[in-house]
């Protein structure tokens, strides 16, 4: 069975400033995809950025990239420029390639955005 | 942009009773899933549903719970006797199809207290 691990519960960062969140994770699969969701105080699951495993090159999304380690089965997600609606719960997730959609989460971190 | 809509936000039942949960999932997706979250915990998969039968359960999902498409736009997650650690936040999830390529779209959540 998959696992993901944040081993940061929570994280802060000033307006305009740069973090990086860390995620981990554990498989013995050679193919599979990864993603951060971002949860606001809406509640509502968003995603933000996906990477598959067989693609070397980091993804982008405007502010938001990611360090992809495969090797080191880790996958960070950096925030540039961060802004005060950052401020979420963020999640990574795993997917394996053959289980129709089924994410595993991890704990998630906290991240706060202050002035 | 159209979204997954989940009613109520919020449900108190006594320990014992039976629930339903209701999700109305994006209108041309045809993969659909519940989720759940235990406060402070991960989310937690339960199961996914394609042309109206399960796809996939976790060990979580076990036959107290039941899931159905009533009709053609609802989704609906079923809690037979609820026990005190049932009470969680179930996310509903949809998606055009079981890829990678197909990310999942997440409702607000329904917020579950068994007393």
């Amino acid at each position: 069975a998959q696992t993901v691990t944040q081993s940061q519960p929570e994280m802060s960062v000033q307006e305009a400033e740069t973090v990086t969140l860390s995620c981990t994770y554990d498989t013995s699969e050679s193919n599979y995809y990864l993603f951060w969701y971002k949860q606001p105080p809406s509640r509502q699951m968003i995603l933000v950025i996906r990477q598959e495993a067989y693609k070397q090159q980091n993804a982008t999304e405007n502010r938001f990239s990611v360090n992809f380690q495969k090797a080191a089965k880790s996958f960070s997600l950096k925030i540039s420029d961060s802004q005060l609606g950052d401020t979420a719960m963020y999640f990574c997730a795993f997917m394996s390639t053959g289980t129709a959609s089924k994410l595993t989460f991890g704990t998630g971190t906290r991240l706060q955005v202050t002035l | 942009e159209p979204e997954v809509t989940q009613t109520p936000s919020h449900q108190v039942t006594q320990m014992g009773q039976e629930v339903i949960l209701r999700c109305v999932p994006i209108s041309n997706h045809l993969y659909f899933y519940w989720y759940r979250q235990i406060l402070g915990q991960k989310v937690e998969f339960l199961v996914s549903f394609y042309n109206n039968e399960i796809s996939e359960k976790s060990e979580i999902f076990d036959d107290q719970f039941s899931v159905e498409r009533p009709d053609g736009s609802n989704f609906t997650l079923k809690i037979r006797s609820t026990k005190l650690e049932d009470s969680a936040m179930y996310f509903c999830a949809s998606s055009k199809r079981s890829s990678y390529n197909s990310p999942l779209h997440f409702g607000n959540g329904t917020r579950l207290t068994v007393t």
